[in-house]
């Protein structure tokens, strides 16, 4: 079936500094490819998505790219804040016609001032 | 923008009872689920449902859970007898027709403590 391998956590930044979360998947044809932001104590709410190869998925300053070569959909934000402090998962839908996501191990960010 | 609603954002419960946490999806989705993350790890997927009937379910989602749509708006995960195991946010989601590429939007989540 269906899944996606994310870079281990944690990552602690500075504001301002420049981030990159990476996110690898396995998929049968070319599905949807997601990142979901979860803040403290919130449920997940979807950051940014990209429908097809080399789509271009961008959110808040957040952005990721569909790349079938590698496989990957790595997110990155050039300048993070205080705000952005939450744990990201990278997410597909599994191979089925009923969509369930797979996830990602999730990722936590906490950036300090 | 259209939420996904869940009740009770908290609930503690004794080993062995059972709990039914509630969600009304978006109202003119289609396809319903439930999920959960034990502390710290990751999302794993319990079951899917459309059209009325449970369409996927994982490992994890045993007889000891059920799922409803009662009424046509609420959406209901039941677990009947309570293992300490249990205790975990779950949170309900739902897409519509696209979702696959559109995405899908979740609730906020019920924490469930069980002692």
């Amino acid at each position: 079936g269906n899944s996606v391998t994310q870079m281990e956590g944690p990552v602690t930044l500075s504001e301002e500094a420049f981030l990159t979360i990476n996110c690898t998947y396995t998929a049968t044809g070319y599905p949807s490819l997601f990142w979901y932001v979860q803040y403290p104590g919130e449920g997940l709410q979807l950051l940014l998505k990209a429908t097809k190869a080399d789509d271009k998925g961008s959110n808040k300053g957040f952005e990721a790219t569909y790349r079938k070569e590698t496989t990957s959909f790595h997110l990155e934000k050039g300048s993070v804040q205080v705000s952005d402090s939450a744990v990201y998962f990278c997410a597909l839908p599994g191979g089925t016609s009923y969509g369930k996501l797979t996830f990602g191990q999730g990722t936590i960010l906490t950036v300090h001032p | 923008e259209p939420e996904v609603t869940q009740t009770p954002s908290h609930q503690v419960t004794q080993m062995g009872q059972e709990v039914i946490l509630r969600c009304v999806p978006i109202s003119n989705h289609l396809y319903f689920y439930w999920y959960r993350q034990i502390l710290g790890q990751k999302v794993e997927f319990l079951v899917s449902f459309y059209n009325n009937e449970i369409s996927e379910k994982s490992e994890i989602f045993d007889d000891q859970f059920s799922v409803e749509r009662p009424d046509g708006s609420n959406f209901t995960l039941k677990i009947r007898s309570t293992k300490l195991e249990d205790s975990a946010m779950y949170f309900c989601a739902s897409g519509g027709a696209g979702a696959r590429e559109r995405g899908y939007t979740f609730g906020s989540g019920t924490r469930l403590t069980v002692v």
